[in-house]
């Protein structure tokens, strides 16, 4: 089967600026996952989704980061505007069922935000 | 809220030895579930290990089996007959088990793997 699909790979950006991260996760997993990744940390979950609805996004600085996910499939991550502590790795995973088997990540998107 | 410590920033193995990372966690719960993720440079998460915490028997999985002490809270990994591409980070994991609704997974810091030819 397919993987889990994340774009793009890097991303150079300034502060204050805005940018948008794609994931499209494995076809039939209805729970889909961003986690954000700072440098020599574990991943944090920012917002998890239950097909298209979201069931936890405590974590989510919804000041400045926002997230979708159309039709319960394909899903975006923005940040606007960005700063400079939003530089990290944003992971994508997605799960068929409530992820109690673990998860299926994508290879990530690495952000700077300079 | 549940908590994953890997005391270990950094292990380093020579190729064909076995190695053993480290992970505690502390909760309240009686039943959970517990991961090991490795993360290569290409930073994609690979699950490697799963324990579910009502089962007395340690998890293995060819080279890679657990260490699982419930009552220590402790969860290590050990990697028998070490090999190149073994060389990642290991992210030690806890999700709670499932009680009518979602449980997120809390990973530790991770260990950086090392393996010396």
């Amino acid at each position: 089967e397919a993987g889990v699909a994340q774009s793009p790979r890097y991303k150079i950006i300034e502060k204050r600026q805005s940018v948008a991260f794609w994931c499209n996760p494995i076809s039939g997993h209805a729970t889909l996952y961003w986690y954000q990744q700072i440098l020599g940390q574990g991943p944090k979950l920012l917002i998890q989704f239950q097909n298209n609805g979201v069931v936890d996004d405590s974590q989510l600085p919804k000041d400045r980061f926002s997230a979708e996910r159309l039709k319960g499939v394909d899903s975006t991550l923005k940040i606007q505007p960005a700063k400079l502590e939003d530089s990290a790795v944003y992971l994508c995973a997605s799960s068929p069922g409530q992820g109690r088997y673990g998860y299926t990540f994508g290879s990530g998107t690495r952000l700077t935000v300079v | 809220a549940q908590t994953v410590t890997q005391s270990q920033p950094e292990m380093s193995v020579q190729e064909a030895e076995t190695v053993t990372l480290s992970c505690t966690y502390d909760t309240s719960e009686s039943d959970y579930y517990l991961f090991w993720y490795k993360q290569p440079p290409s930073r994609q998460m690979i699950l490697v290990i799963r324990q579910e915490a009502y089962k007395q028997q340690n998890a293995t999985e060819n080279r890679f089996s657990v260490n699982f002490q419930k009552a220590a809270k402790s969860f290590s990994l050990k990697i028998s007959d070490s090999q190149l591409g073994d060389a990642a980070m290991y992210f030690c994991a806890y999700r709670r088990l499932n009680s009518g609704g979602y449980q997120k997974v809390t990973f530790g810091t991770g260990t950086k793997l090392q393996v010396i030819p």
